[in-house]
């Protein structure tokens, strides 16, 4: 597949464990945050989003956390398993925009 | 449904030569998107379609031209092409007023 992303940060986890992925924005007009999943040789996939006017929200095995004060989001994920080794993608999007900026993404590897 | 398709999967081309890139949707969705993938740089959006008959540049629109043929289909085309365009290209969409993108899986183009 496709070698997307030679030199991304890497998270090691081992299976079973929690994950928590995190990332930092700049753009304090951002009201709208998403986490994609991107398994090698595959387009990202949607995890889960977040609208500025909340701090949390909870998916399937899945927690996103945005923290406005300091323009931090991050993404739980609970008793992580093989299948959920990838790399994700947190984006935001600009008040008034209708696209998405996406960050440089952080590898998941589970650990049997 | 499909969902978002492209082609072709892998494309080889010399420096200075022309192609375009073809994608469609099954979903109905309103807007279309070309980003390119760069390894450690994440997606950076190339051009939109935010609704049929209407395109956008967006952070990397240079060198590349669009066409949005209908409500289904959104082609990017490499007039001249260079080795800086290679790159991994991705399509999505997205409903109105909605903002979470489905991508499609993706052509890798490599410029020699």
């Amino acid at each position: 597949g496709e070698s997307v992303g030679l030199h991304l940060p890497t998270l090691s986890v081992q299976e079973g464990d929690n994950s928590i992925i995190n990332c930092a924005y700049s753009n304090s007009a951002s009201d709208y945050f998403i986490w994609y999943k991107q398994e090698s040789g595959k387009g990202p996939q949607f995890i889960i989003d977040i609208r500025s006017n909340m701090d949390k929200r909870q998916g399937q095995r899945v927690t996103v956390l945005l923290n406005k004060t300091v323009k931090h989001l991050s993404l739980q994920i609970a008793a992580t398993q093989p299948g959920d080794s990838a790399v994700y993608f947190c984006a935001e999007r600009e008040t008034g925009r209708r696209a998405l900026t996406f960050g440089s993404g952080t590898r998941l590897q589970v650990q049997p | 449904n499909a969902g978002v398709t492209q082609t072709p999967k892998f494309q080889v081309l010399k420096t200075g030569q022309s192609m375009t890139l073809q994608c469609a949707q099954d979903m109905n969705h309103n807007s279309m998107y070309w980003y390119r993938q760069d390894p450690g740089m994440g997606l950076r959006l190339i051009y939109y379609s935010a609704s049929e008959g209407t395109t956008d540049k967006g952070e990397v629109p240079n060198g590349y031209n669009v066409s949005r043929l209908n409500k289904r289909e959104f082609s990017l085309r490499l007039e001249s092409a260079a080795p800086s365009q290679t790159s991994v290209y991705f399509c999505a969409s997205t409903r109105l007023w909605e903002y979470e993108q489905y991508f499609g899986p993706g052509t890798r183009l490599t410029v020699t």
